[in-house]
């Protein structure tokens, strides 16, 4: 069964300070992770997103990246802002479908 | 382009009435999707739409739900009888399909549905 899992569930962090969001998936064959963000009383929205061959992606203080081998994605912020407050939802495309599997999403707030 | 325009924003009804959902996808986009998220269960597919035809509807829970896209820039998502369990975030995304490469989805901003 294709799954994805993101850890950790949520996160508080200080203004200015670095963060990683982890996410494992089992999905297969892989086509495509996408990580979104998704402000309170918002749809999703897209940051990045990785084929087979990308390891890493970058859309300004956000950085992800992917190890397809062991199946793992991260996503780095940088230098968090307090518009980082927001829940980070990765999603995997298995390969030739449409239907993505999500993962239930990281819920950040960043304390000033 | 205004970007997927869903209405109501938020919806609250009583058990057992009929809820409909509508949805504007972005022109020129040729699929869409419906999506229902709950805190339990986080974001789930229930529907998808290719050039107004439905293709994969193993997401609708079950009969209450149908889904309907006369054209292609209107969509609606009915519950009938709606149910307080039916209480959660209901999304249209919308993207476009050519071939097998699918590109970035953009989302609605929800419909928040209560059933009381």
């Amino acid at each position: 069964k294709n799954q994805v899992e993101q850890s950790p569930q949520s996160l508080i962090i200080l203004e200015g300070k670095n963060c990683t969001l982890q996410c494992n998936y089992t999905v297969s064959p892989f086509s495509n992770l996408r990580w979104y963000k998704q402000d309170t009383g918002r749809g999703p929205v897209s940051l990045t997103i990785m084929t087979f061959s990308e390891n890493t992606k970058s859309n300004g203080r956000y950085t992800a990246t992917l190890d397809a081998d062991t199946k793992q994605s991260s996503l780095h912020i940088t230098a968090s802002q307090l518009s980082d407050s927001a829940s980070y939802i990765c999603v995997v495309t298995p390969g030739g479908s449409y239907i993505p599997t999500f993962g239930r999403g990281t819920s950040l707030i960043v304390h000033p | 382009d205004a970007g997927v325009i869903q209405s109501p924003r938020h919806e609250v009804t009583e058990m057992g009435q009929e809820v409909t959902l509508r949805c504007k996808p972005i022109s020129g986009h040729n699929s869409l999707f419906w999506y229902r998220q709950t805190m339990m269960r986080g974001l789930e597919l229930l529907i998808y739409f290719n050039n107004n035809v439905p293709i994969d509807d193993s997401g609708m829970p079950e009969d209450r739900f149908s889904a309907k896209m006369p054209n292609a820039s209107f969509s609606t998502l009915k519950i009938q009888p709606s149910e307080p369990r039916d209480s959660a975030v209901y999304f249209c995304a919308s993207s476009s399909h050519s071939g097998t490469a699918y590109t970035e989805a953009f989302f609605g901003q929800g419909t928040r549905l209560t059933v009381v």
